[in-house]
């Protein structure tokens, strides 16, 4: 099945500083998600981008998807910026139901 | 208020029982999904639905029941038969995967604590 990886699996960052997180999967995609994991467990969505570039405040997402990666830059981070990044997918050349295939996600400390 | 709500948000139970999770959407979305979370790792499928009455099996699903009685909810159930049931369970839903955008949107899960 494909495979997807993020990069870097830790950031640490004083608040303030931009930052950029790497998703890079091994298949073609008809959608690509951004999600942000609240310390309560909670999924945010933050961009659904199978190709382009999103902005939204001081969150942007660009997704190359014939080069097979796609970029999430946190502009002057915050302390609630603190948590779990996942990048998920969806295989195009799998059965088309929609299955998210996950990354193992980018831990994001921001401190005061 | 749109959204999807998963209850209880904490399940203790002793091994050896079954326990049903529940999830409900109200954004009227055919398909519906159940994911499983281990600390420190990504969300894996367990089943999928795109309608009523029909239901397919995830990448994990060993161990695992669904129902699809009503389009507003796909109720989990965890079963014995489940080597490794603690984990955080998280519910999905999407409009039908196709040429238009079918952006998944997540209930705010279920911790599953078996003893």
């Amino acid at each position: 099945g494909i495979q997807v990886e993020q990069s870097p699996p830790d950031l640490i960052l004083q608040e303030g500083a931009n930052s950029t997180l790497r998703c890079n999967f091994s298949d073609s995609v008809n959608n690509l998600q951004w999600f942000h994991q609240n310390p309560w467990g909670q999924l945010i969505n933050l961009f659904y981008i199978p190709s382009g570039t999103k902005q939204n405040g001081r969150l942007s997402a660009t997704t190359v998807a014939t080069e097979r990666y796609s970029l999430l830059y946190i502009s002057s981070s915050q302390t609630t910026d603190s948590g779990v990044y996942f990048c998920a997918v969806v295989n195009a050349g799998g059965t088309s139901y929609g299955k998210l295939t996950f990354g193992q996600g980018t831990i994001l400390t921001v401190h005061p | 208020d749109g959204g999807i709500t998963q209850s209880p948000k904490y399940l203790f139970r002793k091994e050896g029982q079954n326990v049903t999770l529940s999830c409900e959407q109200n954004l009227n979305h055919d398909a519906m999904y159940w994911y499983r979370q281990d600390p420190g790792q990504g969300l894996r499928l367990i089943y999928y639905s795109q309608i009523v009455n029909d239901f397919q099996k995830g990448d994990i699903a060993e161990g695992y029941s669904v129902s699809r009685e009503k389009k507003e909810s796909f109720p989990l159930t965890v079963t014995s038969a489940q080597k490794n049931p603690t984990a955080f369970y998280l519910c999905a839903s999407s409009i039908l995967p196709g040429p238009d955008p079918y952006e998944q949107y997540f209930g705010p899960g279920t911790r599953l604590t078996v003893t």
